[in-house]
């Protein structure tokens, strides 16, 4: 069974900090998606993250997938509150995504 | 281009009953995901569906059903409905063309409350 495991669960940070959050598995899978999600809506993708070892820049956001294929991570630099919400990375396999459980982001102003 | 509808948003069912939910994916895209979320299990794949087939199942019991039209609309239906059915189900579209997912367009979800 393809597990994705993220982490921290919860995160609470004062505007401008940085932070990183882990989307960990045991399994390989062919691309990473991450996405975010806003109370009342349905997640929108991030960014999708392919190649082992690939890093991508989404202006303040940077994604790493791991050279392995099985974890990636997001940095944020200088949060802001606009950022807050909860970050879903999911794992392709077969016609569907393996969701990891989220981490909720809050970025205090 | 118009984006994911998804119908009910909200309902509100009492155990036993059956529910159908609606789900009109972006014009074009021929595949249509559902999942189900819960703030203890996160997001669970429930089926997902390219013109009229059942590509994928996930491992639900056989109360969460599923089918979609040739207009590419999708409806899943629940039956003898439970509590821990309270969720919100999302309706996700793609393109479905390549052997990868691909990126999910998601609705903004219908949110299942059964008392």
């Amino acid at each position: 069974t393809q597990l994705l495991e993220q982490s921290p669960q919860f995160l609470s940070i004062q505007e401008g900090e940085n932070l990183t959050v882990y989307c960990n598995s045991s399994s390989v899978f062919s691309s990473l998606q991450w996405y975010r999600q806003e109370p009342g809506e349905g997640p929108v993708l991030l960014v999708t993250v392919v190649t082992g070892g690939e890093v991508k820049k989404l202006k303040r956001l940077t994604f790493q997938f791991g050279d392995a294929r099985k974890d990636s991570s997001l940095h944020i630099t200088a949060a802001q509150p606009g950022d807050t919400g909860l970050y879903l990375c999911g794992g392709d396999s077969s016609y569907k995504l393996i969701f990891g459980s989220g981490t909720r982001l809050l970025v205090r102003p | 281009k118009a984006g994911v509808t998804q119908t009910p948003r909200y309902l509100i069912k009492t155990r036993g009953q059956q529910v159908t939910l609606s789900c009109s994916p972006i014009s074009g895209h021929r595949s249509v995901s559902w999942y189900q979320q819960t703030p203890g299990q996160g997001l669970q794949f429930l089926f997902e569906y390219f013109s009229e087939t059942q590509r994928n199942k996930g491992n639900f019991p056989g109360r969460f059903s599923g089918r979609q039209f040739s207009n590419s609309r999708s409806e899943m239906n629940v039956s003898t409905l439970e509590l821990g059915d309270s969720a919100l189900y999302l309706c996700a579209s793609s393109s479905g063309q390549l052997a990868n997912t691909g990126e999910l367009f998601f609705g903004e979800g219908s949110r299942l409350t059964v008392l």
